[in-house]
């Protein structure tokens, strides 16, 4: 099925490890976003790629970098995972402009202990 | 800067009852507003959407006006079902931006 694929599902990191968020769409779309999800606070931008070989920060971009690969994928890195960072990741992508809306994957729940 | 303010939950209603959900915004330009819907254990779903003032987004039963005089876009439906429970967000983009502005949700249980 077309959409937004994010990998893992769940994962669960000790302070200071590293690790890699995947995400890829397979619409054409030419924009992609990483959101945080915390309970009381809704969706944060960390990063967004609004073009391939572009990539801007959002609301929340400390302690992440991220990576517009090509095209398809756009992957969010976590050098030294702090238990602040414990949330729920989602993906996102859109045609050029958000007036289109955009489409979202399933998410990535993160626990760091 | 733009933000959306949403109507805190929890809303808890029975089944077959009218929904009203709040949502206004504050924004320098005349966005585009969205209401987007994350059922359990998924990612967002785009809901319906309104593109400039006075426009009626609607589907599957909800509908939302984009009242620029008020800048509100409050979602609506007639007859809510269980299957309708859900956390609703309310969001906008300004013209030509490529970012969405999340409000904070608004959880919705549906009692049989």
């Amino acid at each position: 099925n077309a959409g937004v694929t994010q990998t893992p599902k769940f994962q669960v990191l000790k302070t200071g490890q590293s690790m890699t968020l995947q995400c890829a769409q397979d619409m054409n779309h030419n924009s992609m976003y990483w959101y945080r999800q915390d309970p009381g606070m809704g969706l944060r931008l960390i990063y967004y790629s609004a073009s391939e070989g572009t990539t801007d920060k959002g609301e929340v971009p400390n302690g992440y970098n991220v990576s517009r690969l090509n095209k398809r994928e756009f992957s969010l890195r976590l050098e030294s995972a702090a238990p602040s960072q414990t949330s729920v990741y989602f993906c996102a992508s859109s045609v050029h402009r958000t007036n289109y809306g955009y489409t979202f994957g399933s998410g990535t729940r993160l626990t760091v202990v | 800067g733009d933000s959306v303010t949403q109507m805190e939950g929890p809303v808890t209603l029975s089944e077959e009852a009218f929904l009203t959900i709040n949502c206004t915004y504050t924004a320098t330009g005349y966005p585009s507003l969205f209401w987007y819907v994350q059922y359990p254990g998924e990612g967002l779903q785009l809901l319906l959407k309104a593109t400039k003032a006075d426009d009626k987004g609607s589907n599957k039963g909800f509908e939302a006006t984009y009242r620029k005089e008020t800048t509100s876009f409050h979602l609506e439906k007639g007859s809510v079902q269980v299957s309708d429970s859900a956390v609703y967000f309310c969001a906008l983009s300004e013209g030509g931006s490529e970012k969405l502005v999340f409000g904070k949700g608004t959880k919705l249980t549906v009692n049989p």
